[in-house]
């Protein structure tokens, strides 16, 4: 089992330009998570997704961020335009099932300039 | 939405001490989640706890489930360099389908 994957691992962009964070969940795992940690809010949660179907993206900070799972094996997390408040490490996770463990990945750092 | 405060932010101890960290809810809890994340990595799964008053143990770490279902706690005995990381609870109500994270406790051990 290769665990989450997500891609890139750094991404480094200029205010403006979009950004797309990718995330292959594990296999089988019915729920998918976007994360956003920074120093200052700590772990955020900004939208799951439970059978490709996004239930809750309340945490999505504004218009600029968007998130779509076009199937079980694939997720992404869109910025545009990127801000240099938007600077964070980026985390997805999935999990089995509801209130199940989750599985994060490994992140990709966000540096916004 | 549901909220679950942790504390300490931040524990410095001197290696062997021991280590408490908690968290605390307003609403009972279905269940609550532990997780190690250390510096530069991600959050990793360390234990479950379902049941009222419910006490589990892995090597030095004691983890223990209020009998209110409110609280939690996470123990570690005589700590050790490699306990260094941030530890996060994280917990699920029954009405909600999502685990909401604490700001989690950041633990440094000195040699």
């Amino acid at each position: 089992d290769a665990g989450v994957i997500q891609s890139p691992r750094h991404e480094v962009t200029e205010m403006g330009q979009e950004v797309t964070l990718r995330c292959k969940p594990i296999s089988g795992h019915n729920s998918l998570f976007w994360y956003r940690q920074t120093m200052m809010r700590g772990l955020e949660l900004l939208i799951y997704f439970n059978n490709n179907v996004p239930i809750d993206d309340s945490g999505m900070p504004e218009d600029r961020f968007s998130a779509k799972m076009p199937n079980a094996s694939f997720s992404t997390l869109k910025i545009q335009p990127s801000e240099p408040r938007d600077s964070a490490v980026y985390f997805c996770a999935s999990g089995p099932g509801t209130g199940a463990p989750l599985h994060f990945g490994n992140g990709t750092r966000l540096t916004v300039t | 939405g549901q909220q679950v405060m942790q504390i300490p932010q931040y524990q410095h101890v001197q290696e062997g001490e021991d280590f408490t960290t908690y968290c605390n809810s307003s609403t009972t809890l279905s269940n609550i989640q532990w997780y190690k994340q250390r510096p530069g990595g991600h959050p990793v799964f360390l234990i479950q706890l379902v049941k009222s008053g419910e006490v589990k143990k892995q090597k030095r770490l004691t983890f223990q489930f209020g009998e209110a279902k409110k609280n939690s706690s996470l123990h570690i005995t005589a700590t050790q360099t490699t306990d260094v990381g941030t530890y996060f609870c994280a917990a699920q109500s029954g009405s909600a389908r999502q685990l909401t994270f604490g700001s989690g406790t950041q633990l440094t051990v000195l040699p």
